[in-house]
């Protein structure tokens, strides 16, 4: 069966530009989930979503960073005008939990690298 | 603040040894400990969990064992084998939220054959 994907993974661009990151979850997983990983750190939360529904973005950095999941399937994380310093792996994972369900575990794609130059 | 810390950046163990991997945090709403793996290239894969009200959870070469008023979670291998290497990651959730994961840094297991 298939996976958590996302694509691209990997995208390099310039100070100032947009990126569009694109992330397909298992088949029927309500949850979604949307991580950021330093090189030598464990993934950090950035935002959640429960069906289309954004009920958590308490992650992420700033106003530049945006997510949506306007069927509750596919996500797309957006950086605007990008930084140096939004360069990481961004993961995405995905979760048949829904809220207040018992706790399922998160199964990760295999990520994003940013490079921003 | 790191409110899940794995101290150990690397551990080496030889082949059919046990390796065991430690974590620690802070937050008390915290009731759902997972640990993941992973290999190069690849995104972290599920291994194992623990929910607060156990303290002990096993499956196959895998035991967690949870320490609720020490705050400190630890993951047995044994054996340990060489496709075990890969780095390990602690991470735990307060359910009664979104179920965001809140990770450690990783600890690298290398198993020498």
């Amino acid at each position: 069966g298939a996976g958590v994907s996302q694509s691209p993974r990997y995208k390099v661009t310039k100070r100032g530009q947009d990126v569009a990151l694109r992330c397909d979850p298992i088949s029927g997983h309500v949850s979604l989930y949307w991580y950021r990983q330093a090189l030598g750190q464990g993934p950090e939360f950035l935002t959640y979503f429960n069906y289309e529904a954004q009920q958590d973005k308490s992650g992420l950095p700033n106003d530049r960073f945006s997510a949506e999941r306007p069927e509750g399937s596919i996500s797309t994380l957006t950086i605007q005008r990008t930084e140096q310093r939004d360069s990481a792996m961004y993961r995405c994972a995905s979760s048949f939990r829904s809220s207040g369900a018992p706790y399922n575990e998160q199964f990760f794609g295999p990520g994003t690298r940013l490079t921003v130059l | 603040d790191q409110q899940v810390k794995q101290n150990s950046p690397s551990l080496s163990v030889q082949e059919g040894r046990i390796s065991i991997l430690n974590c620690d945090y802070t937050n008390s709403m915290f009731d759902y400990f997972l640990w993941y793996k992973k290999y190069p290239a690849e995104g972290p894969t599920f291994l194992i969990s623990i929910s607060s009200i156990k303290d002990k959870n096993e499956d196959g070469r895998f035991t967690v064992f949870l320490n609720k008023s020490a705050k400190h979670l630890s993951l047995h291998i044994v054996p340990s084998q060489p496709g075990d290497s890969a780095v390990y990651f602690c991470a735990a959730s307060d359910s009664g939220n979104t179920g965001k994961l809140i990770f450690g840094q990783g600890t690298t297991l290398q198993v020498k054959p």
